[in-house]
Parts: C-alpha cells; structure tokens; sequence
C-alpha cells in the first residue's frame, strides 16, 4: 500500500515565477491537505481540498492556489514566487469520514527561490 | 499568534535515558493532539496521538501524559537510543480529522551513547 507520494522532490525557482507541486494521496484517502515548512519551523497549514473543493485555508495569500482532481491527487501553485516562499511543502492525506482523525504526511517538495 | 507552544527547542539524552518534551496549548476547542517524529529530509510521520478524554497513553516506549487543566501534554519517551535522533513535533486539533493541525515550532532531540 503507497503513502503519500509528492512531486518533484526537490525544485529550484526565481522570484516572480510560478510552480506547481503535485500529491497523491494515500490508498483509500479522499482529503488532501498542504502545509509549508520553513526551515527550523512546525508545519503551517494552507490549505485543504475535499470532494475537489477547497473546504479551508490558512493564512496564506491568493498567491497560492490549488486543485484536487477526481482521483484524489492534488496539486498546489504558487505564483509570484517570493524568497520567502522558500520551504518544505508537505501534502497530508486523510479520510476523516471513516472516523480517524490521522493524517499521513508525504516526503515533501523542498522549494528553493533564488 | 503562537496557539501550541513547545519546548524545549533542543534536547540532548543519554542512551538508555528518558527524554520528555512539553507543549502548552491555548484553544480549549482543540481535541485532539498527536505527536510527529521528522528525520531529516522526510516528511513528519505520525508517533502517537490522545484526545483528552484520557490522561495518559502509552504505546511501547512512548507514553503522552496530558493535563487538561492546566492545557498542557507531553511525550516521554523511555530508554531513549539513537535511532530516535530526530525532530518531534506536538500538533493539536479540534474534532474531527478534517480539521487543520497546529503545530509547535519542534524539538531536536540528539540521543548520544
């Protein structure tokens, strides 16, 4: 049984430019959430797609968005990169409706802005 | 504003020794607080987790103490070795698993022999 899967594994962009990670979800996990890890920091939450709706958002711009896709893979863009932007973005994978409150983490995606 | 506070930031342990690390949380809605283990370049990996409606959990070496009252809880983890040389996450959320986790800022535990 896969985990979670996230890509790529590493990336490298400059300012102002876009990307886009991507998650599969663990097998039979159908919300799928995004958080961002600075270096030395806890994860923040983003945000979290169900039923292909994003149902929360963290404090986090408009310039991240993203898309969960029938199968359950999601995706996270973020435009106008700023070095700030620099992290760990982590996918986390759920099935709340089957009554378990776990969520299982991907290896992440290490974003560098130059 | 910081909701789940954790400390310490770093731990250093003997092998064979206890370490424990503490967070203290603000939102008496959250009700359910797990545990996340982080080595190096991987993704956090779930330890153990409690809801409150218990004071203590233990799963082999790791137990999660946790005082409603006083809006605080723990990991211990016993006979400490090696392996477990990472980075330890407390996280809290309220009901449900759809719900975001807050997290504290991590504690680096080295264990040396």
């Amino acid at each position: 049984d896969a985990g979670v899967t996230q890509s790529p594994t590493h990336l490298i962009k400059t300012r102002g430019q876009q990307v886009t990670l991507r998650c599969s979800p663990k097998s039979g996990h159908d919300t799928v959430s995004w958080y961002q890890q600075a270096l030395g920091q806890g994860p923040q939450f983003i945000f979290q797609y169900y039923e292909e709706e994003e149902r929360q958002r963290g404090n986090f711009p408009d310039r991240f968005s993203g898309h969960q896709f029938p199968n359950y893979s999601s995706e996270l863009n973020v435009n106008a990169l700023l070095l700030g932007d620099s992290a760990l973005y982590l996918c986390a994978s759920s099935f709340p409706r089957g009554g378990t409150d776990t969520q299982y983490f991907g290896p992440g995606t290490r974003l560098t802005v130059l | 504003q910081q909701q789940v506070k954790q400390s310490p930031q770093s731990l250093i342990v003997q092998k064979g020794g206890i370490s424990i690390i503490n967070c203290a949380y603000e939102n008496t809605a959250f009700d359910y607080f797990p545990w996340y283990q982080q080595f190096p370049g991987k993704g956090p990996a779930l330890l153990i987790a409690i809801r409150p409606d218990v004071s203590e959990k233990k799963e082999g070496r790791f137990t999660i103490s946790f005082n409603k009252s006083a809006k605080q809880f723990s990991l211990h983890i016993m006979d400490s070795q090696p392996g477990d040389s990472a980075t330890y996450f407390c996280a809290a959320s309220l009901h449900s698993g759809n719900t975001p986790l807050v997290f504290g800022k991590g504690t680096r535990l080295s264990v040396i022999a």
